[in-house]
């Protein structure tokens, strides 16, 4: 009964590189999150995926930022030519459907991305 | 835009005693509000919520108080306890089943034993 998992928890990146983070949700969900948090402030909702669909990326800045949630396998954020300002814990979290209100979103334990 | 608001980074509190932390937000079109606990090196973890029909809501040591007027709400642990140390997010949503859900920077408490 493995709740959402995160990979990798910590993630050190130069400059430039690109950075994959992992995200498997909760065994019977279908709706995926992706939060991030800068030091010394909240989560910032960033994207919202069902299978093999981008339902809601309003909060994922325009460039360098995609997502995916395939049919088979973890959703994955990627973020390409790294730059410092991306350095923050990015969390993950699914629920079984696409409401919010109820608390029915579980989080991942996040990864750490640090941008040298 | 920083929407929800908690002035308080840190509170300590003695165990036994009330823990009140404090949330506000400037958009009148906040209507549903959550409070998160998070426990370092873990994902935030889902306390408590209240609509705004409501004014309160309670579940055993955890009440939540919603004050639409003055765009404030708080969460009241009481009895305080040392496993209930963490840090709170106050987060709020306009519409329920909406998708942009506004996180405050969190309080972080500490109940003394």
């Amino acid at each position: 009964n493995a709740g959402v998992m995160q990979n990798p928890r910590h993630l050190v990146r130069r400059r430039g590189q690109e950075a994959r983070l992992r995200c498997s949700p909760m065994k019977g969900h279908s709706h995926v999150y992706w939060y991030r948090q800068l030091p010394e402030e909240g989560l910032k909702f960033m994207v919202y995926l069902q299978k093999e669909n981008i339902i809601d990326e309003s909060g994922m800045p325009k460039e360098r930022f995609s997502a995916e949630f395939p049919k088979e396998g973890p959703s994955i954020l990627r973020i390409q030519q790294v730059v410092r300002g991306d350095s923050a814990a990015y969390f993950c979290a699914s629920s079984p459907s696409g409401s919010w209100g109820s608390g029915e979103q579980f989080f991942g334990p996040g990864t750490r991305l640090t941008v040298l | 835009d920083q929407q929800v608001k908690q002035n308080s980074p840190s509170l300590s509190v003695q165990e036994g005693r009330i823990s009140i932390l404090n949330c506000d937000y400037t958009n009148s079109m906040f209507d549903y509000f959550l409070w998160y606990k998070k426990y370092p090196a873990e994902g935030p973890t889902f306390l408590i919520s209240i609509s705004s029909i409501k004014d309160k809501n309670e579940d055993g040591r955890f009440t939540v108080f919603l004050n639409k007027s003055a765009k404030h709400l708080s969460l009241h642990i009481v009895p305080s306890q040392p496993g209930d140390s963490a840090v709170y997010f106050c987060a709020a949503l306009r519409g329920f089943g909406n998708n942009d859900m506004r996180f405050g920077a969190g309080t972080r408490l500490t109940v003394k034993p």
